[in-house]
């Protein structure tokens, strides 16, 4: 079965800071990856995702993250932090073998934004 | 286009009820799927429909059932509501395909008292 891991349950960075949210997934075959973010009260909305094209995604909002199959992982990275940043941010993997719709999601980085 | 529309947002039960929520996806889209949000156990995922047939599903008791309609529309049903059953319900749609992306809804609240 799939796993997927996010380092830091809580993640603090100034306004203007680097935002780096870290993922790395199990599966024997490169999955489909994503991330999406879940502001208060809200659905989950997607940032971006990887399907096997190019391995640096970019996504809205100027977030990107980078496919690395040697690490299996998929950092997510924004260069300048703002304050409407701050939110829940979940990755989720998909076995390309699955016909279907099902999201394996890690336990989510809770990200903040200090002025 | 209209996103993913869940009904009721926000709802009370006492345990032993049961409960069903609803689910309308994004015109077009032929996949929903549902996912099951709490603090303890964060997101988990609990069955997917395509076409009125269930393709895929979670790890969860008999208790938690679905079903979806001609027009793609969804429903799940929780029988027998526990305690634990309180949590934050998602509903996605997507076209179907792996891979594709998936869009959720807000979400249906549920508190079991």
């Amino acid at each position: 079965a799939q796993s997927v891991t996010q380092l830091g349950s809580h993640v603090s960075v100034s306004e203007g800071a680097l935002v780096l949210l870290r993922c790395n997934y199990s599966s024997s075959v490169p999955p489909y990856l994503f991330w999406y973010v879940q502001y208060p009260n809200q659905g989950l909305q997607l940032l971006l995702k990887y399907t096997s094209a190019a391995t640096l995604v970019k996504g809205i909002n100027g977030f990107e993250a980078e496919f690395k199959k040697s690490e299996t992982s998929f950092h997510l990275t924004k260069p300048s932090a703002h304050m409407s940043d701050a939110a829940e941010y979940f990755c989720a993997v998909s076995d390309q073998g699955n016909a279907g719709n099902m999201l394996t999601f890690g336990g989510g980085t809770r990200l903040m934004v200090k002025p | 286009k209209a996103g993913v529309t869940q009904t009721p947002r926000y709802l009370i039960k006492t345990r032993g009820q049961q409960v069903t929520l609803s689910c309308s996806p994004i015109s077009g889209h032929r996949s929903v799927s549902w996912y099951q949000q709490t603090p303890g156990q964060g997101l988990q995922f609990l069955f997917e429909y395509f076409s009125e047939t269930q393709r895929n599903k979670g790890n969860f008791p008999g208790r938690f059932s679905g079903r979806q309609f001609s027009n793609s529309r969804s429903e799940m049903n929780v029988s027998t509501l526990e305690l634990g059953d309180s949590a934050l319900y998602l509903c996605a749609s997507g076209q179907g395909a792996s891979g594709n992306t998936i869009y959720f809804g807000e979400g249906s609240w549920l508190t079991v008292v």
